[in-house]
């Protein structure tokens, strides 16, 4: 079974409007927890890692401001999608490494649509 | 700057025969390495993965080899089902702390099994 759940699986929004995404590892705690994008016929960039207690670490090219993440509690992590403009539109994925596992677990993932 | 390198953007096998799925990678601080299978509108799956100090693993209809001088890798399914039939991404991830268990991803290999 899922080992993360990832909330909702799909999502449409006004443009201007924000999105929040929620992912939650169901079995085991996660200190630290990965954000990724899927442009259509793309591969998986990292947007941000998630760390429980502290800031997130963005890599280069995301803005901080506009994909807000919220690491809360060792379950749960949150990105939200400030001002969604359509070009935000995408495949959002999160993923979470079980710490006596080596591979990490990612979630359903999020289609996002702005319109 | 991809790091991690899948060529193929697809790949047609039929069904019973073997698929060989390539993988190339850059950064020689890489040292695990993993394969993930995805279906559309979904998270991706572990398959599975090896370690730099191994150059084989085995699991079921699953192998995947590993080249360290070549700086490649590569996935061996047989035999082939239609149920196989995904997008296959490599994935790699280094030991020191700058990496800490980020996965850099290839591009994907659309594999699709005939019947």
């Amino acid at each position: 079974g899922a080992v993360v759940s990832q909330h909702p699986s799909w999502v449409i929004c006004k443009s201007g409007t924000s999105v929040k995404i929620e992912c939650r590892s169901l079995d085991f705690q996660a200190t630290t927890m990965f954000w990724y994008r899927q442009f259509p016929k793309q591969s998986l960039m990292l947007m941000a890692t998630s760390n429980e207690g502290s800031k997130a670490t963005y890599e280069q090219g995301v803005e901080k401001d506009k994909f807000l993440i919220n690491h809360a509690s060792l379950t749960l992590s949150t990105l939200t999608v400030t001002s969604a403009h359509p070009e935000d539109s995408s495949f959002y994925i999160c993923s979470a490494p079980r710490r006596r596992d080596t591979e990490a677990f990612f979630g359903q993932g999020t289609r996002l649509t702005v319109v | 700057d991809q790091q991690v390198k899948q060529n193929s953007p697809s790949l047609s096998v039929q069904e019973g025969r073997i698929s060989i799925l390539n993988c190339d990678y850059t950064n020689s601080m890489f040292d695990y390495f993993l394969w993930y299978k995805k279906y559309p509108a979904e998270g991706p799956t572990f398959l599975i993965s090896i370690s730099s100090i191994k150059d084989k693993n085995e699991d079921g209809r699953f192998t995947v080899f590993l080249n360290k001088s070549a700086k490649h890798l590569s996935l061996h399914i047989v035999p082939s089902q239609p149920g196989d039939s995904a997008v296959y991404f490599c994935a790699a991830k280094g030991a020191s702390m700058e990496y800490g268990n980020k996965l850099v991803f290839g591009a994907g290999t659309i594999l699709r099994v005939k019947s």
